[in-house]
């Protein structure tokens, strides 16, 4: 079956420091990949997006490139902000269920 | 404004009362479903529904029924709640032929003593 694997968290960083957050995936034929933010309290936003194999999303100084060689689709930011502190989740939608299937999630937060 | 909205937001109940979480959507999607979040699980679909009348088991189906007689509402019931039905829930709604995304309601929160 299909499967998401997020990096553990919880994720602390500095303002303006480089965020990365690995996320592996596996699953049948040609997913599409998606990385969701949490906000405390609030439901999940779509951040980006990518449908087929090297496409970038990007989103709010958001990146994920969708690499097929390496099933990944890790998501990256050249300086975070305290705003960016959130739950972030890497899901992929694949068959004719619409299903997403999601990873664990990880906390990320940004100190000023 | 588009929206998915659910009701309620919070919600303590107790085991075997039987209760419905509402969900509305007024974007006109066509497929609709509902997952629980819990710790260190990310979100599992419980059921979707493709269009009106349609719908079908996800992953965690078990202790849980949905129905779909309008396009924009898809109610949650749990006929007799247990304590590991405690979570946060969330539905969800897109449009069938694309773009895929899914739109989050705000969610959820179930306690079951």
């Amino acid at each position: 079956g299909n499967s998401v694997t997020q990096m553990e968290g919880p994720v602390t960083l500095s303002e303006e420091a480089f965020l990365t957050i690995n996320c592996t995936y596996t699953a049948t034929g040609y997913p599409s990949l998606f990385w969701y933010v949490q906000y405390p309290g609030e439901g999940l936003q779509l951040l980006l997006k990518a449908t087929k194999a090297d496409d970038k999303g990007s989103n709010k100084g958001f990146e994920a490139t969708y690499r097929k060689e390496t099933t990944s689709f890790h998501l990256e930011k050249g300086s975070v902000q305290v705003s960016d502190s959130a739950v972030y989740f890497c899901a992929l939608l694949s068959g004719s269920a619409r299903q997403l299937t999601f990873g664990s999630g990880t906390q990320l937060t940004v100190l000023p | 404004e588009a929206q998915v909205t659910q009701n309620p937001r919070y919600l303590i109940t107790v085991t075997g009362k039987k209760l419905t979480v509402t969900c509305s959507q007024n974007m006109n999607h066509e497929y609709m479903s509902w997952y629980r979040q819990d710790p260190g699980l990310g979100l599992r679909q419980i059921y979707y529904s493709m269009n009106v009348e349609v719908t079908d088991k996800g992953d965690v189906p078990e202790g849980y029924k949905v129905s779909r007689k309008e396009k924009r509402n898809f109610p949650l019931i749990l006929e007799s709640p247990s304590p590991n039905q405690t979570s946060l829930y969330f539905c969800a709604s897109s449009f069938w032929e694309g773009p895929y995304e899914q739109y989050f309601g705000p969610g959820t929160r179930l306690t079951v003593t």
